[in-house]
């Protein structure tokens, strides 16, 4: 498709429940990136794939957070365990390259996680 | 890592008015972009830009690479564009690195 696509659009886990994103990037995109934003516009990158492989994850809490892109999947953000601070927005986005060392980002709408 | 500074924080003014908002960064780059977030969250992307200069309906974007400094303007400003405004570049310089966000400034436009 053309557009990064998000699903849920809003998750409500209890504290110490599992939560699992999903991100499917616009068709023919190899680079895949996840980013937390959690008080008004504090964003923070996580992770980012170059097609099933990671690419950079030294965003990633190294407990609790994994991710995942699997050939003809979508991708996937899991967080085991959460906690009321991994309340916040996370945004998919994936690119192409447009010329030499230039990559253009697309945003996806985000899923809004909420733990009580 | 990049740092990005954006100023202003905030910024109120009245409709009609000519508006600059300004991006620093830390570390060469190759491209850097602007994303507007309104209050319902969603992001939109509307410029990334290598050198010089873009334009699209009243926004303009320019950036000078040598100065690692951008700046986003809005020319006849108007209420529905109050939103946050973001410029963003990547971590490490690379165009396929993660990006690194500044705060934000959050623009009121007032009728």
């Amino acid at each position: 498709g053309e557009e990064v696509a998000q699903t849920p659009k809003h998750l409500v886990r209890g504290e110490g429940q599992k939560a699992k994103l999903y991100c499917a990037p616009i068709k023919g995109h190899s680079y895949v990136f996840w980013y937390q934003q959690v008080l008004k516009n504090e964003f923070k990158f996580l992770i980012s794939f170059q097609n099933e492989n990671v690419f950079d994850e030294t965003g990633m809490p190294k407990e609790r957070f994994s991710a995942k892109c699997l050939p003809n999947s979508p991708c996937s953000l899991e967080i085991q365990a959460t906690k009321l601070e991994d309340s916040a927005v996370y945004f998919c986005a994936s690119s192409r390259r447009l010329m030499a060392g230039v990559y253009e980002q697309y945003f996806g709408p985000g899923t809004r996680l909420t733990v009580t | 890592k990049n740092e990005v500074e954006q100023s202003p924080q905030n910024l109120t003014a009245q409709e009609g008015e000519f508006i600059t908002i300004n991006c620093s960064y830390s570390v060469g780059i190759s491209a850097l972009h602007w994303l507007q977030q309104h209050p319902g969250g969603g992001i939109v992307s509307l410029f990334m830009l290598s050198s010089g200069k873009k334009k699209h309906g009243r926004l303009i974007a320019t950036i000078n690479i040598q100065e690692k400094h951008s700046s986003l303007h809005i020319t006849a400003s108007h209420p529905r564009d109050s939103a946050v405004y973001i410029c963003a570049a990547p971590s490490g310089g690379g165009g396929a690195d993660g990006l690194t966000f500044g705060k934000g400034t959050h623009l009121i436009i007032q009728p």
